[in-house]
């Protein structure tokens, strides 16, 4: 179980938006930066989002990223086939003294 | 460009060690720390540690204490994650990821080497 809680899936049908969310707790998000990363089938992670709502270069504006007191969401417009992924949250807590990631959120492209 | 490549597959017995290594290129080794992840398989991603490939000092997460250690070789910019004491449930993929800005831990990573596969089986 990972501190960090995020819907096991979503789904929505291309050219929609979706949103995916991150919640925690004082330690972890509602204290430190929240980044988001994506994991094609197969691959390594990819940097999609940092410091809660910066992009990486290279990273389309489809993706942006928000947090609120203890929670995070990524948001995907435009939705791709390709963008069908698994999404994990990350942050620090700092009970834990230890990065953390969230359980991964599933995207289904309809 | 920055590249981490990672070392091959690994096949272990329950009790035995693995020592996993991640060679870096395209970026200055010492001035980055570098991170470890686990992934199980279908399962969610899990930090391990980080090395301050600067300064050689190291955090480890609790889950791992004791049984992992992180070290490098700045002559050859490679990163080195060894883990004892291997069980069943150790079968995972293993990334070394490196941290976004210099000098500091950020917890956020930009570049990830393409992960080794460590199956633990008697």
């Amino acid at each position: 179980q990972s501190v960090l809680t995020q819907p096991p899936s979503v789904s929505a049908a291309p050219g929609q938006k979706v949103t995916i969310s991150c919640s925690g707790s004082s330690s972890n998000i509602g204290n430190n930066y929240v980044s988001w990363y994506q994991q094609l089938p197969g691959t390594a992670p990819k940097l999609l989002i940092f410091e809660n709502n910066k992009r990486p270069s290279g990273i389309p504006d489809r993706f942006s990223g928000s947090k609120s007191g203890t929670s995070a969401t990524l948001g995907i417009t435009g939705l791709q086939t390709g963008d069908e992924a698994d999404y994990y949250c990350e942050t620090w807590d700092g009970s834990l003294s230890a990065g953390v990631f969230g359980g991964g959120t599933k995207l289904t492209v309809l | 460009q920055v590249q981490l490549v990672q070392s091959g597959a690994e096949v272990k017995k329950p009790g035995a060690s693995v020592k996993i290594s991640c060679k870096a290129s395209g970026y200055t080794f010492s001035s980055y720390a570098m991170h470890w992840v686990r992934q199980a398989p279908g399962q969610r991603l899990e930090w391990m540690g980080w090395l301050n490939a600067g300064d050689g000092n190291t955090k480890y997460s609790q889950n791992f204490q004791g049984r992992v250690t992180i070290t490098r070789d700045t002559s050859a910019s490679t990163a080195y994650m060894e883990l004892s004491s291997l069980r069943s449930e150790d079968t995972a993929v293993f990334y070394c990821a490196r941290d976004r800005l210099p000098k500091r831990i950020t917890y956020s990573h930009d570049y990830w080497g393409q992960g080794t596969l460590v199956t633990v089986s008697s």
